[in-house]
This record gives structure tokens, C-alpha cells and sequence, in this order.
């Protein structure tokens, strides 16, 4: 079984600032896929960013873009100039490659971000 | 076009009670799943169905059941709920599984059972 870790229940930081959240996860599978979701206040997810475990570069949308360091089992969230409209629960989540069945996406428990004005 | 819908949004149980969380879906997808979000926690797998007739146990089942009769349709049924089982319910579906399929999300159910 997969375990998912997010050590930071809560981070603030001012508007504009760049900030990064953490996430761990144990895994033996070396096919699998890492995501990092965000639920603003609505409870609505929303995708933010996904990574291939196979692909060493590191992927990037917009102002968001990950750390994925596989040895380590890291795959930490970077976000730049970070906007008012950031303020959410930030989901880092474990999808495994292999297999027939669905098996779902493994969460992590959570970090909420504030973005100070 | 609707994605994903659930409902209903917002239920109070008494316990003891059942009741039955509706989740539909009007892209055609294969792949539907149902999760429980308990306050300050991630989302947890309950049940999930790669296609009609075809339904398999997640990381939490006890205390539920459901069903796929349709490719549209996944209803999650609660048998004599427990304050355990207080907690936010999504339902979400994707075409496939994989790194370039979607999954999309209904906007939850919230249920208290007292």
C-alpha cells in the first residue's frame, strides 16, 4: 500500500512571495504518477499540477511547478508570486501505474495555505 | 454539458437511518469512484467501478454499498449510519486510468448523522 505525507498543516505567507509545500510518499512501485490538487473554500478539486515518475524533468504550469525528487520520494509544490486567490487546501496525491483496476488516487492529509494580503 | 453531479448536497441522518448518495455522470466515462473527505483530512477511496456491473472495495468500505447498472450511474448506499461516517462525499469519474486521463470531480455531499 502507498502512503502519502504532507508534514505542513498550515503555511501563510504574504502576497507575491514564492512558497513551497511538501509532500512525501512510500511507495515499491517504480510506474506511478504524482498530482497535487487544490479544494479552495467551494470543496470543489481542482488539478493543479501532475508528474510522471518516469520523467526526470520536473513539470510546470504557469506560476506552479514541482521538486520531484524520486530517490528521495519527494515531491514538493512551488508557488510563485503567489495571489490572493491561492488561499486553499493543497492536496499532494499518489496514482499507481500498474495493474487492471482502477485503484483510485492515494491522498495526502493537507496543507492549508493562506495568502496574506 | 453537466460533468459530474451529486446529490444531494447537504443531509442530516438520524442514526440507524439509511439513505442512498446519488452520483451521475453524462461523459461517458468508464471509471467511476466514490471518496470521503473527514474534516482536516485528505480524501479517502470508499468504492470505485471501472465499467457497468463491475464494482471493487477501496481503502474504507464498511458500512456501504453500491452498484453500477449503468455507465452513467453510481449510487453509494449508507445501511444504518453511524456518527463515524459524518464526513464530505465525492463522487468523480475519468474515461480511463492513467496520467493523461482527467479525473473529474462532483462538488460533494455533506452528511452529519447525529
Amino acid at each position: 500500500a502507498q502512503t502519502v505525507t504532507q508534514s505542513q498543516p498550515e503555511m501563510s505567507v504574504q502576497e507575491a512571495e514564492t512558497v513551497t509545500l511538501s509532500c512525501t510518499y512510500d511507495t515499491s512501485e517504480n510506474n506511478y504518477y504524482l498530482f497535487w490538487y487544490k479544494q479552495p473554500p467551494s470543496r470543489q478539486m481542482i488539478l493543479v499540477i501532475r508528474q510522471e515518475a518516469y520523467k526526470q524533468q520536473n513539470a510546470t504550469e504557469n506560476r506552479f511547478s514541482v521538486n520531484f525528487q524520486k530517490a528521495a520520494k519527494s515531491f514538493s509544490l512551488k508557488i510563485s508570486d503567489s495571489q490572493l486567490g491561492d488561499t486553499a487546501m493543497y492536496f499532494c496525491a499518489f496514482m499507481t501505474g500498474t495493474g487492471g483496476g482502477a485503484d483510485g488516487l492515494t491522498f495526502g492529509k493537507g496543507t492549508h495555505l493562506i495568502i496574506q494580503p | 454539458n453537466a460533468g459530474v453531479t451529486q446529490t444531494p448536497k447537504f443531509r442530516i441522518l438520524k442514526i440507524g437511518q439509511s439513505m442512498t448518495l446519488q452520483c451521475a455522470q453524462d461523459m461517458n466515462h468508464n471509471y467511476m469512484y466514490w471518496y470521503r473527505q473527514d474534516p482536516g483530512m485528505g480524501l479517502k477511496l470508499i468504492y470505485y467501478s471501472v465499467g457497468a456491473g463491475i464494482t471493487d472495495k477501496g481503502e474504507v468500505p464498511n458500512g456501504y454499498n453500491v452498484s453500477r447498472s449503468t455507465t452513467e450511474d453510481f449510487p453509494l448506499r449508507l445501511e444504518l449510519a453511524a456518527p463515524s461516517q459524518t464526513s464530505v462525499y465525492f463522487c468523480a469519474s475519468s474515461y480511463a486510468k492513467g496520467f493523461n486521463e482527467k479525473l473529474f470531480f462532483g462538488s460533494g455531499t455533506q452528511l452529519s448523522v447525529l
